[in-house]
């Protein structure tokens, strides 16, 4: 089975430019979050999107946002770019359903650079 | 709010050797679930362990088991035969159990800090 697929895995770009990055869940997982990480705040919660919608929401501003596709896929994408933007941005999928606390699998993560 | 601390910012431990990282909790919660992951250079997170608060037994996976303790909110990492592809960085995570009417589980993990375990040969 493959893994959950991001992507790119690096990007590049300038302060006040927008950036959509992609993530493809495991075959089967309906939930994808997003997470951002970086060295001064560490592993911070975005949101969470299950059936198209969005069901937890981390404490980030309205610059942040995703959509999840009919076929679980997902975007991110952040407006107007900052340089404390710069992160590690880890997607993960998970199933759901009846089974709580099931685990959530990452992929590799996109690393967005601000200039 | 959930909060998750690593006291230990760095381990290192010599091949062979058992090493435990330290991880505690803070929550009002009763049920909810805890993962250790961990975050080699390649830097995809990658589960390690998972243990169910309700569950009174330590979960293990081969060389890994915790030692839960819930009272206490301590949920250390016990990596037995360390190997050198261990080196990686550690993080305790906490999820609390979350269903809406229709009973679809939501979950959002808070993360601890990390510490970076080096595995020397």
């Amino acid at each position: 089975k493959a893994g959950v697929t991001q992507t790119p895995r690096y990007l590049i770009k300038t302060r006040g430019q927008q950036v959509t990055l992609s993530c493809s869940p495991i075959s089967g997982h309906r939930s994808v979050s997003w997470y951002q990480q970086t060295p001064g705040q560490g592993l911070q919660f975005l949101f969470e999107y299950f059936s198209e919608t969005q069901r937890n929401k981390g404490n980030f501003p309205g610059r942040f946002s995703g959509r999840q596709f009919s076929n679980s896929r997902s975007e991110m994408n952040v407006s107007t770019l900052e340089l404390g933007d710069s992160a590690l941005y880890l997607c993960a999928s998970r199933t759901t359903g009846t089974l709580p606390g099931s685990p959530l699998h990452f992929g590799n993560g996109t690393r967005l650079t601000v200039t | 709010a959930q909060t998750v601390t690593q006291s230990q910012p760095e381990m290192s431990v010599q091949e062979a050797e058992t090493v435990t990282l330290s991880c505690t909790y803070d929550t009002s919660e009763n049920n909810y679930y805890l993962f250790w992951y961990k975050q080699p250079p390649s830097r995809q997170m990658i589960l390690v362990i998972r243990q169910e608060a309700y569950k009174q037994q330590n979960a293990t996976e081969n060389r890994f088991s915790v030692n839960f303790q819930k009272a206490a909110k301590s949920f250390s990492l016990k990596i037995s035969d360390s190997q050198l592809g261990d080196t990686a960085m550690y993080f305790c995570a906490f999820m609390k159990h979350v269903s809406d009417a229709g009973g679809t589980s939501y979950g959002k993990l808070t993360f601890g800090q990390g510490t970076i375990l080096t595995v020397h040969p």
